[in-house]
């Protein structure tokens, strides 16, 4: 059973450029989760989806949109990618409760440059 | 203020030594408290959740609520150089429909051999 499957583990990409970071699961977890890590900062929740065909806002949204067409993916994407969303961005499942309980299953990552 | 703080570390141990982690917390409304272990260029993994105050054990972590002191603690006894990683609390309270959940930055450990 492989989890959370994030792609790309890293990416170098120039300013202003559209990127789509993707993250699949198959624990059939209802919610879904984008954080991003930076030092000092920890982690903060960029969006979540709670159940397939619904999404939310986190802490910090902005630049940031989502989608959850099905159970399993919760792409994030980048309209246009700026140096401050430079970080590592982990996607995680988790099933009702685990907002909650704080069980949530992370991914390994998605390294981002923005130059 | 951050509702949620933790000391950064570096914290060097040698092995086989008992390790104290910290939280400390504003919000006295927060249910569940957790911690998480991550290794370098990994995800973090969930290592135990506590509700309220008190302890609880698995093997040779213990984690400890006060809410009193709004202060939480993780102790590794016979600490491994596996146990090299860092450390996230995180702790979380029902709003309404909703539910908040809030990562300390994590604390950075290392175990010598």
């Amino acid at each position: 059973i492989a989890g959370i499957t994030q792609a790309p583990t890293s990416q170098i990409l120039a300013a202003g450029r559209r990127m789509t970071l993707r993250c699949t699961q198959d624990m059939r977890h209802n919610a879904m989760y984008w954080y991003r890590q930076d030092l000092g900062l920890g982690l903060r929740l960029i969006h979540y989806s709670n159940t397939a065909g619904t999404t939310g806002k986190g802490e910090v949204p902005d630049g940031y949109s989502v989608s959850r067409a099905n159970t399993d993916d919760f792409p994030l994407t980048l309209a246009s990618a700026v140096p401050s969303q430079t970080s590592v961005y982990f996607c995680a499942s988790s099933d009702s409760l685990g907002f909650l309980t704080g069980e949530l299953f992370f991914g390994e990552g998605s390294r981002l440059t923005v130059l | 203020q951050k509702e949620v703080e933790q000391d950064p570390g570096p914290l060097s141990v040698p092995e086989g030594a008992i390790v104290s982690l910290n939280c400390t917390y504003s919000n006295s409304a927060f249910q569940y408290f957790m911690w998480y272990r991550q290794y370098s260029r990994k995800g973090p993994e969930l290592l135990m959740y506590t509700y309220s105050s008190g302890n609880k054990e698995d093997g040779r972590f213990t984690a400890q609520v006060d809410k009193s002191s709004k202060y939480i603690s993780l102790f590794i006894r016979d600490s491994q150089p596996s146990d090299s990683a860092t450390y996230l609390c995180a702790m979380s309270v029902r709003m309404d429909s909703s539910y908040k959940l809030i990562f300390g930055s994590g604390t950075r450990l290392l175990v010598r051999p």
